[in-house]
């Protein structure tokens, strides 16, 4: 298997602007994870979906936060509008169960200007 | 409030030099604590989990343990290559019902040749 996918790795956008990072989870993990990790702040969950429904969305900063999950094999997080502070490494992560080990995707490092 | 500490921020050991990194828990109903490792630009990268108190889990230069309060990560005569972040998260249930993984900041590894 590929691994959890990831994309874009880079993203850079001015302040204002739409940003979209997607994932591709594990095939057959009903879990998926999005954490958003800063150095001051470390690594948090922002959400999670089960089946593609979203179970936990307690970790969203913000109404300018939002995820989807269309289907088993694709999620997306959605910034609108960005802002600065919201510049971080998003990693998507999943696992079969919600107890079982999670696997980590690459991460999308996004700047905001 | 479910909290992980990992001590030290950072380590810098001599190739040989062995040692081992802490992580202490306040959670309530554990389900498990995981250990990551993570390379500058990656995604974490699972290494092993606990789930009850004496449990000890090894692979390579590396072993695990856990008490009712504490992790620990010894590293035996470790080599440049083991030189990364090492993330410590404890599956957390939440008062919700919901469960979670609860991170560490890291501790910072640097093995010198």
């Amino acid at each position: 298997d590929a691994g959890v996918i990831q994309s874009p790795r880079h993203e850079v956008t001015e302040m204002g602007q739409e940003v979209t990072l997607r994932c591709k989870p594990i095939s057959g993990h009903d879990y998926l994870f999005w954490y958003r990790q800063t150095m001051m702040r470390g690594l948090e969950l922002l959400i999670y979906f089960n089946n593609n429904v979203p179970i936990d969305d307690s970790g969203m900063p913000e109404d300018r936060f939002s995820a989807k999950m269309p289907n088993a094999s694709f999620s997306t997080l959605k910034i609108q509008p960005s802002e600065p502070r919201d510049s971080a490494v998003y990693f998507c992560a999943s696992s079969s169960t919600v107890l079982e080990t999670q696997y980590f995707g690459p991460g999308t490092r996004l700047l905001v200007l | 409030e479910d909290q992980v500490t990992q001590s030290p921020e950072a380590l810098r050991l001599q190739e040989g030099e062995s040692s081992s990194l802490n992580c202490s828990y306040t959670v309530s109903g554990l389900r498990g604590l995981f250990w990551y490792r993570q390379d500058p630009g990656k995604g974490p990268e699972f290494l092993f989990t606990l789930y009850s108190a004496g449990e000890e889990k090894e692979k390579e230069r590396l072993k695990a343990t856990l008490t009712k309060k504490e992790s620990f990560l010894h590293i035996t005569a470790p080599k440049p290559e083991d030189s990364a972040t090492y993330l410590c998260a404890v599956q957390a249930l939440l008062s919700t019902g919901f469960q979670k993984l609860v991170f560490g900041t890291g501790t910072r590894l640097l093995v010198s040749p």
